[in-house]
């Protein structure tokens, strides 16, 4: 079935660095990859988002990659800062059934320190 | 605009037992979702509905996991009976679009402990 690979599992960095966290998917026909943000005991939220008709995309300190030749996705977050610290899911819009389904990758612990 | 509100938060039951979490999500989101996330790993899909309909169960276990939506506003989850296994956050979202390509807009969840 359909699978999201995330890496890595944890990742720290000093405040002012910057951070990626990948992720690689297994449908070809998924078009639509998001990314979410959970704070400790909190909701996940959405922070950016990617669609198959373009490469990247870009907000403030976020900017997000796609290849999908090869099937994977990246995050990119600059200038960290300590608020940033938090679990990031990737996800694959997947057709399995007749609407899609969102499939999760295992999160990515980032801790920035000050 | 107010968010998907979940209820309860928390819940301790003791396997075997029997537990129903509610969801009222974004007014005007035709689309609900009930994600289970264990510890440590990522929302996994449950059960989605489109108004009052079920498009995708696939993931739900039927023999002991149940949902409703009936007029296609608020929502039950309910487990009946519990199995140590079950102890994990339960998520509700909702989107205004189908197809899973609108954001989907996560409750605060309820976490489950099963004893």
């Amino acid at each position: 079935g359909e699978n999201v690979e995330q890496h890595p599992s944890t990742l720290s960095v000093q405040e002012g660095d910057s951070a990626v966290i990948k992720c690689t998917y297994s449908d070809s026909a998924s078009n639509y990859f998001p990314w979410y943000k959970q704070e400790l005991g909190k909701r996940p939220q959405l922070i950016i988002d990617i669609r198959s008709n373009v490469g990247e995309k870009k907000d403030q300190r976020i900017a997000v990659t796609l290849n999908k030749t090869a099937k994977h996705f990246s995050l990119h977050i600059t200038e960290t800062q300590p608020e940033d610290s938090a679990v990031y899911f990737c996800a694959a819009l997947y057709y399995g059934g007749s609407q899609g389904n969102l499939i999760f990758g295992k999160g990515t612990k980032l801790s920035v320190k000050p | 605009e107010a968010g998907v509100a979940q209820s309860p938060r928390y819940k301790i039951i003791e396997k075997r037992q029997s537990v129903a979490f509610w969801c009222n999500p974004i007014s005007g989101h035709a689309t609900l979702y009930w994600y289970q996330q264990i510890l440590g790993q990522g929302p996994k899909l449950l059960i989605q509905f489109q108004n009052n309909g079920v498009v995708d169960d696939s993931q739900l276990p039927k023999d002991r996991f149940s949902a409703e939506r009936l007029k296609g506003v608020d929502s039950t989850l309910k487990i009946q009976p519990a199995k140590l296994e079950d102890s994990a956050v339960y998520l509700c979202a909702s989107s205004y679009t189908g197809l899973g390509v609108g954001e989907q807009f996560f409750g605060p969840g309820t976490r489950l402990t099963v004893l």
